[in-house]
């Protein structure tokens, strides 16, 4: 069983603010990270796949980065929107299953 | 385009029955996974159907069963319920031939309580 894990928790941020989350994951037997934005009453939905060392992705405001020889990956969100508010998970595809983290909850103060 | 759909949404079980939950895939979505997601932890992996066949399964005991149809649904079965099993279960499909940069699809899940 593979340990992810993100930091922080939780987070609550003035609307405006730009903000960042962490994942940490086994480095050996990486295959994929991916990112999941997960609103309230909502399915989670994909942000990201990423696969290779260095990899940056990019989507609006959001954006992400990965380093697999270290094994973390980071989440970034400019200038935060309310309707950012949601929890982000992370997972590590590795022995051909996902390992999920137990996500970051963004809270967006208007 | 319809997403996934998982029923029901909500049930409630005494320990000691039975439960099955149902999943439709994505349109396209040839595999299909199941996760357990309980209070305050992340999803964790139960098994994944491709060509109506388990394909890898997580942690979990032999309770926890599953089926896949022609049509790539897919069933989650949970004999002798206990109380640990109360949680969100999430079915996700995906393309078998994208398994490394294809996301996964979730459904909304089904909240299962057991008392």
């Amino acid at each position: 069983i593979l340990n992810v894990e993100q930091s922080p928790q939780s987070l609550h941020v003035q609307e405006g603010d730009s903000t960042n989350f962490t994942c940490s994951f086994p480095s050996s037997n990486f295959y994929a990270l991916h990112w999941y934005r997960w609103e309230t009453a909502k399915s989670p939905e994909a942000l990201f796949v990423m696969t290779l060392n260095g990899d940056e992705k990019k989507k609006g405001r959001i954006s992400a980065t990965l380093n697999t020889k270290e094994g973390y990956s980071y989440l970034y969100i400019k200038g935060s929107q309310p309707e950012d508010s949601a929890t982000y998970l992370c997972a590590s595809l590795a022995e051909d299953q996902f390992y999920f983290g137990t996500g970051t909850s963004l809270t967006v103060i208007p | 385009d319809a997403g996934v759909t998982q029923s029901p949404t909500h049930l409630i079980k005494t320990r000691g029955q039975q439960v099955t939950l149902r999943c439709s895939p994505k349109s396209g979505h040839d595999t299909v996974s199941w996760y357990q997601q309980a209070l305050g932890q992340g999803p964790q992996f139960i098994f994944q159907y491709y060509e109506e066949e388990e394909r890898q399964r997580g942690n979990f005991p032999d309770r926890f069963s599953g089926h896949q149809f022609p049509n790539y649904s897919s069933e989650l079965n949970v004999n002798a319920l206990l109380l640990g099993d109360s949680a969100l279960y999430l079915c996700a499909s995906s393309l078998s031939l994208g398994l490394y940069n294809s996301p996964l699809h979730f459904g909304n899940g089904t909240r299962l309580t057991v008392t």
